[in-house]
């Protein structure tokens, strides 16, 4: 079964550390995505990736970073984490018109 | 300017009964990509239809219907005879074809509660 995993269902974190979100795809996508996700604001894009050591800023990037090493998986880095960080991040990946989703980290910073 | 907008927040029903979840759309372009995803308790977003600009017919699959309005620049959702394994948060996206790597553009979803 095709899928995206994200590496933590549940993250707690201290308030200035270092935090790194892994995302994983077995599907050979190109593109690869991460999203924030809060409650009445949707899904926001925070960056992304089209191939390899690439990527962009998408609508959110402030305070966060990526890392895309291997085609099959990309990283969110939180260099130094906020209260106003905490949230659920969604990463996806897609080829073509076919985006699949991994559930999602729900992290919280204290 | 590109944006989705669900208006529902919230919406609850009794199973059984037919809900409809809005989605209204704003873009300047001719060509585009119309999708709703499903989000269940579990997290991940499924896939439920897409629609490309080009094609406003209506789509049934099952008690799942899609009304698509270039018109009001609306894609709506209907689910007939709800049940509670509805009960998710339900995303309307907008992508374009060209440039933007697939990129989705999120409507701030609509969180569906069926009760029995």
């Amino acid at each position: 079964d095709v899928k995206v995993t994200q590496s933590s269902r549940y993250l707690v974190k201290r308030t200035g550390e270092k935090v790194f979100l892994e995302c994983v795809q077995d599907m050979d996508h190109e593109n690869m995505f991460w999203y924030r996700q809060d409650p009445g604001l949707g899904l926001r894009l925070i960056y992304f990736s089209y191939d390899v050591k690439m990527k962009e800023k998408g609508d959110i990037p402030e305070g966060y970073s990526v890392s895309r090493e291997k085609k099959e998986r990309f990283s969110l880095i939180l260099e130094s984490a906020s209260t106003n960080q905490t949230s659920m991040y969604l990463c996806a990946s897609s080829r073509g018109l076919t985006t699949r989703f991994g559930s999602g980290t729900r992290l919280t910073v204290v | 300017a590109q944006k989705v907008t669900q208006a529902q927040t919230e919406i609850s029903v009794v199973e059984k009964e037919d809900v409809t979840l809005d989605c209204v759309y704003e873009t300047r372009d001719t060509t585009y990509y119309l999708f709703w995803y499903k989000q269940p308790p579990s997290g991940e977003l499924v896939f439920l239809i897409r629609r490309n600009s080009f094609d406003e017919q209506n789509e049934i699959s099952g008690r799942y219907s899609w009304n698509f309005q270039k018109s009001t620049s609306s894609f709506n959702f209907t689910i007939t005879a709800s049940q509670v394994v509805d009960s998710a948060v339900y995303f309307c996206a907008l992508r374009f074809p060209s440039g933007g790597y697939n990129k989705l553009i999120f409507g701030a979803g609509t969180r569906l509660a069926v009760h029995p």
